[in-house]
């Protein structure tokens, strides 16, 4: 059983620029959710992906985006980046339904923005 | 607003110690409670999910309680290890919704 994985690891960006960020889910899961830590604070909830149509989403903007694949692998997208958006972005992947929502995170992608 | 509040913000034991933390939450809607481990540079790995009033769970030297109705949580560490040090989070859930509402975390440091 593969675990989630995410890429890239680190990435630095200009403002204004766009970035997509990746991650695999963990074999069987059908859910996928996205968070957004920035330096201390704990995990910020961005969107959650099922089946590849959007579930729920936190308080972001709509520069903020997400695609779900049917392999149940998914991208963030973030347009116009500005400074703020300079964080760590977890991904988590879970199999809707079960165990009252577990998670399975990804080590992350470090996302600088100069 | 939903606020999950998590005390104290970071903590310095020597190793053998044994150690609490503690983990707030809005007491009402409350469907689940997470407790994560985060070490440096890895992913955050679940340890408990927590349902019920009044649960105890307990892996090796890590133990949870939880207090649905005063909307409470901690989180015991006993005989500490070097091993243990990592940022502790919880994650609230309200009402069997999709989202997990983190506290800032307890980052524990074990010395030798």
């Amino acid at each position: 059983e593969t675990g989630v994985t995410q890429s890239p690891t680190h990435l630095i960006k200009t403002r204004g620029q766009q970035v997509t960020l990746r991650c695999s889910s963990q074999s069987g899961h059908n859910t996928v959710s996205w968070y957004q830590q920035a330096l201390g604070q704990g995990p910020q909830f961005i969107f959650q992906y099922y089946r590849e149509e959007e579930n729920g989403r936190g308080n972001f903007p709509p520069r903020f985006s997400g695609l779900q694949f049917p392999n149940y692998s998914s991208e963030l997208n973030v347009n116009a980046l500005e400074l703020d958006d300079s964080a760590l972005y977890l991904c988590a992947s879970s199999l809707s339904g079960r165990t009252y929502n577990e998670q399975f995170f990804g080590p992350g992608t470090r996302l600088t923005v100069l | 607003i939903l606020n999950v509040e998590q005390s104290p913000q970071s903590l310095h034991v020597q190793e053998g110690d044994s150690t609490n933390f503690t983990c707030s939450f809005p007491s009402s809607n409350f469907y689940a409670l997470h407790w994560y481990r985060w070490e440096t540079a890895k992913s955050p790995e679940a340890l408990f999910v927590m349902t019920l009033n009044g649960d105890e769970k307990k892996k090796g030297r890590i133990s949870a309680t939880l207090n649905t109705k005063e909307g409470y949580s901690y989180l015991y560490i006993k005989g500490s290890q070097p091993e243990d040090s990592a940022t502790y989070l919880c994650a609230f859930i309200k009402d069997s919704s999709y989202k997990l509402i983190f506290g800032s975390g307890t980052r524990l440091l074990v010395r030798p």
